[in-house]
């Protein structure tokens, strides 16, 4: 069974200029997250979705970010305009909807993640 | 709202000991979930360990072991026979049961010396 895959794994771009992250969960995985994680700290979630509706997106700034999940598949993580504060690694996970005592339904599988450098 | 804390930074155990990484957590929630995650230095975060809350007994993978002590919100990773390869970043994670984000704590570094 395929990973949660993303894309690109690294990313170096100036200040102001926009980014664009992929990501493609595990088939049949209907909740997928976007996490940002400092180095050296843990993950934080950005924005979550359940298949196409982002269901969490209250950690998410608005005001330069932005993604999307058509189709309630892959999803894209855009930053626009980028900022020095930005670079982190974006992380990609998903897992089987459901809650309750549904063996499995509450694992989130990770991506590689997309570490991102703006200068 | 819910926090996770992991009060050791960066800890470090010869190999073949027994290392424990704490966790504490708060929540008013009586159902959910507690997961350790492992993230070896530049390589993909993978689950070590889950335990549902309403289970009292600790959960147990191989060389992983919790402490889940429910009235004190503590739950604790203990790695027994540590191996070189468990060098990595070790996150605590929380779960409601009815409500699908994941809180991560800040982690604890864990290095295994030869």
């Amino acid at each position: 069974e395929a990973g949660v895959v993303q894309s690109p794994r690294y990313k170096i771009i100036e200040k102001k200029q926009p980014v664009a992250f992929w990501c493609n969960p595990i088939s049949g995985h209907n909740t997928l997250y976007w996490y940002r994680q400092n180095l050296g700290q843990g993950p934080e979630l950005l924005i979550r979705y359940e298949n196409e509706e982002a269901v969490d997106d209250s950690q998410l700034p608005k005001d330069r970010f932005s993604a999307e999940r058509l189709k309630g598949v892959d999803s894209t993580l855009k930053i626009q305009p980028a900022e020095l504060g930005d670079s982190a690694v974006y992380l990609c996970a998903s897992s089987p909807t459901g809650t309750g005592r549904i063996s499995g339904a509450n694992v989130l599988t990770f991506g590689a993640g997309s570490r991102l450098t703006v200068l | 709202a819910q926090t996770v804390t992991q009060s050791q930074p960066e800890m470090s155990v010869q190999e073949a000991e027994t290392v424990t990484l704490s966790c504490t957590y708060d929540t008013s929630e009586s159902n959910y979930y507690l997961f350790w995650y492992k993230q070896p230095p530049s390589r993909q975060m993978i689950l070590v360990i889950r335990q549902e809350a309403y289970k009292q007994q600790n959960a147990t993978e191989n060389r992983f072991s919790v402490n889940f002590q429910k009235a004190a919100k503590s739950f604790s990773l203990k790695i027994s026979d540590s191996q070189l390869g468990d060098t990595a970043m070790y996150f605590c994670a929380f779960r409601e049961t009815s409500y699908d984000k994941v809180i991560f704590g800040p982690g604890t570094s864990l290095s295994v010396i030869p």
